[in-house]
């Protein structure tokens, strides 16, 4: 089975601007999870979806919003960007509604100048 | 709230000596833990898990760790470390109430093998 795969993996965007990343579950995985890591504040999970609903969403500004599609592959969208979105964006997914372990993507570096 | 909580964030070892990576968690609930190595410019990798039965858990690459309810602990170790196992490793915690894949990790730890 191929792994979770994220596109781009990596970005340069300017503040102000808007940026849209991409994450693909493992086949069969219904569950996709954001995080963000960064080197000040670790990871911090973002939100999660599953069967296209939000479930469950961090402490993060209204900037920040997903969405899923019906195939599971899941799209985040960053609104006016600062300095501070510059991080690492991790997705990841699951096969089960709850407690099971989450697979990874490589992650999409994104650098804010 | 739950917290997880690493209490070195560099571990350095020799190579072939056994090392333990502590790892401490606060939640009111019961929850599901989990081990996460990270190498450079790459996603974290599932080491290990603990859901639930036995408390010793074995993972990949030699890795073992204890859940310790009484402690609220789930230390990582390996008998003996290669050079290859210089990473970054992430200790985390998901509730078992609530119904959602929600992970709340610790800041990490370096543990850099030296030969």
């Amino acid at each position: 089975k191929a792994g979770v795969t994220q596109t781009p993996r990596y970005l340069i965007k300017t503040r102000g601007q808007q940026v849209t990343l991409s994450c693909s579950p493992i086949s069969g995985h219904r569950s996709v999870s954001w995080y963000q890591q960064t080197p000040g504040q670790g990871l911090q999970f973002l939100f999660e979806y599953f069967s296209e609903t939000q479930r469950n969403k961090g402490n993060f500004p209204g900037r920040f919003s997903g969405r899923q599609f019906s195939n599971s592959r899941s799209e985040m969208n960053v609104s006016t960007l600062e300095l501070g979105d510059s991080a690492l964006y991790l997705c990841a997914s699951s096969f089960r509604a709850s407690g099971d372990e989450q697979y990874f993507g490589p992650g999409t570096r994104l650098t804010v100048t | 709230a739950q917290s997880v909580t690493q209490l070195d964030s560099q571990v350095p070892v020799f190579e072939e000596a056994p090392v333990e990576l502590r790892c401490n968690y606060s939640s009111s609930v019961s929850v599901y833990l989990f081990w996460y190595v990270q190498y450079p410019n790459q996603g974290l990798q599932l080491l290990l898990k603990y859901l639930s039965g036995s408390t010793l858990v074995k993972g990949i690459n030699g890795f073992e760790a204890e859940f310790n309810k009484s402690q609220t602990s789930f230390h990582l170790r390996k008998p003996s470390v290669h050079i290859s196992d210089t990473a970054e490793y992430f200790c985390a915690v998901n509730s078992r109430s609530g119904g959602y894949n929600k992970l709340i990790f610790g800041a990490g730890t370096r543990l850099a093998v030296h030969p």
